[in-house]
C-alpha cells in the first residue's frame, strides 16, 4: 500500500525555466509534509516543508503548495539550474507517529544548461 | 559539524551470513531512524529510537532484522541470515528530537549474493 506517490518517475527542463514536481498521497492522517533532495551517493537532504494549516510555503525559488481536499502537493523550483539535477523525494508523516517519515518513490530532475 | 556517519559505506555478502550496519549520529541528536531503499523503491522505514523511550520497531520486515542504540549515540542495525531481497541501500538518520528535520547519513549499500 503506497500511501506516498510520486506518479513521475523523471522530469526534464531547461536551465531558467520552472520545475514542477508533484506528490500525492491517500493517508489522511498525515499532517506535515517535506521535500528531500538526493544526489548519488549521499544521503537526502531537507529542501522545504509544508503544516497541513497552510497551502504554501516558500524559500527563494522553492515553493511548496498543498491541496489538502486533493490529497496532492507539490514543488515548484523556480528558474531551474543546473544545479538542481537530483532525485526529489516528497515525504509525509503524522504527528501521532512523531516523525516517522513515509516517502514517494523519488522524481528524478534534470535540468539542462 | 560532522553530519551522520554510517560504515561501512559498501557491504558484500552471501546468502545466509549476518551483517551489521552502523550508524553515528550528530552528536546531541536524540532521535535516530533507520530506513533503507531497494532499487526503484523509496525509502521505507524501518525504526526509530526517541531518547530512553522502547523502539518503534513497526517498519522491521522480519525478526531476522534488530537495531540497537547504544548510550543514547551509535546505533546498530544487524541483519541474520540475510536474503538477497535484502539487497539495497539503509540509510540513517539523526534529529534533534522527533518533531525536527531530520538529517540523513550517506548510506550504506547491502549486497547479498
Amino acid at each position: 500500500d503506497q500511501q506516498v506517490k510520486q506518479n513521475s518517475p523523471s522530469l526534464s527542463v531547461q536551465e531558467g525555466r520552472i520545475s514542477i514536481l508533484n506528490c500525492d498521497y491517500t493517508n489522511s492522517m498525515f499532517d506535515y509534509f517535506l521535500w528531500y533532495k538526493k544526489y548519488p551517493a549521499e544521503g537526502p537532504t531537507f529542501l522545504i516543508s509544508i503544516s497541513s494549516i497552510k497551502d504554501k510555503n516558500e524559500d527563494g525559488r522553492f515553493t511548496v503548495f498543498l491541496n489538502k481536499s486533493a490529497k496532492h502537493l507539490s514543488l515548484h523550483i523556480v528558474p531551474s539550474q543546473p544545479g538542481d539535477s537530483a532525485v526529489y523525494f516528497c515525504a509525509a508523516s503524522e504527528e501521532t507517529s512523531g516523525s516517522r517519515l513515509t516517502f514517494g518513490e523519488g522524481t528524478q530532475l534534470t535540468v539542462n544548461p | 559539524g560532522a553530519g551522520v556517519s554510517q560504515s561501512p559505506s559498501n557491504k558484500v555478502t552471501e546468502k545466509g551470513k549476518d551483517v551489521e550496519l552502523r550508524c553515528d549520529p550528530i552528536s546531541g541528536h536524540t532521535a535516530l531512524y533507520w530506513y533503507r531503499q531497494s532499487l526503484g523503491q523509496g525509502l521505507e522505514f524501518l525504526i526509530y529510537f526517541q531518547g530512553n523511550s522502547a523502539p518503534d520497531k513497526s517498519g522491521l520486515p522480519s525478526d531476522r532484522f534488530s537495531a540497537e542504540r547504544t548510550g543514547g549515540s551509535v546505533s546498530t542495525l544487524t541483519i541474520q541470515r540475510t536474503q538477497q531481497e535484502d539487497s539495497a541501500v539503509y540509510l540513517c538518520a539523526s534529529s534533534k528530537d522527533s518533531y525536527n528535520e531530520q538529517f540523513f547519513g550517506p548510506g550504506t549499500r547491502l549486497t547479498v549474493l
